[in-house]
């Protein structure tokens, strides 16, 4: 079974601290991982792709990596924002256009 | 560039009615997939539509069905309404429905059921 998950589902930080939020999947045969953020009754925003191929990607205070062969991607935040606040989704496609999520950890950034 | 759009953003039904539930995805885009977002359950998967053809169905009863239309807009039927039914429906579209795209998400229906 293709199973993601993300520990722990809910942690506090104070805010200027970097944040890293991990996903594990039981299945390395992926064809990308995408990691997303959601608020309170909104629906998801992407915030990185990373090809199977790829090992990490970049965006602004965002960095994502990917380790198949351990079944393991890290989301890092760096300097955390009171706006970073929200749940963050792991994805992983397994091909057919067919996303499976992790239970996401839920961050609340601390003035 | 208008994002996926998705409508009605709330709803409450009683349990027996149905429901149907509409996406528009990014224009140009051809693949639309649906989710079913639960606190217990998480996100799961429903069903993908590219050019008018169900490619791909997830674990949920034959109560749940989708269609899309040729200008690639999608709409998700629910009958006969169940109080389990009650949930955040997303939508995804994505460029080409190859699954190196990546997908991109309207913020939901929120259904209640009652």
């Amino acid at each position: 079974k293709q199973e993601v998950t993300q520990i722990p589902a809910a942690l506090s930080v104070p805010e200027g601290e970097n944040l890293v939020l991990n996903c594990s999947f039981t299945d390395s045969a992926i064809y990308n991982l995408q990691w997303f953020r959601q608020d309170p009754g909104k629906g998801l925003t992407s915030l990185l792709l990373i090809q199977s191929s790829q090992r990490e990607q970049t965006s602004g205070r965002l960095n994502a990596s990917l380790d198949k062969s351990s079944g393991r991607s890290t989301l890092y935040i760096a300097a955390s924002q009171p706006g970073d606040s929200a749940t963050y989704l792991c994805a992983v496609n397994y091909g057919n256009n067919r996303l499976a999520f992790g239970k996401g950890n839920q961050v609340v950034v601390i003035p | 560039k208008a994002g996926v759009t998705q409508t009605p953003r709330y709803l409450i039904k009683t349990r027996g009615q149905q429901v149907t539930l509409s996406c528009s995805p990014i224009s140009g885009h051809r693949s639309v997939s649906w989710y079913q977002q639960t606190p217990g359950q998480g996100l799961q998967f429903l069903f993908e539509y590219f050019s008018e053809t169900q490619r791909n169905k997830g674990n949920f009863p034959g109560r749940f069905s989708g269609r899309q239309f040729s200008n690639s807009r999608s709409e998700m039927n629910v009958s006969t309404l169940e109080l389990g039914d009650s949930a955040l429906y997303l939508c995804a579209s994505s460029l080409t429905g190859d699954s190196n795209q990546p997908q991109h998400f309207g913020d939901g229906t929120r259904l209640s059921i009652l």
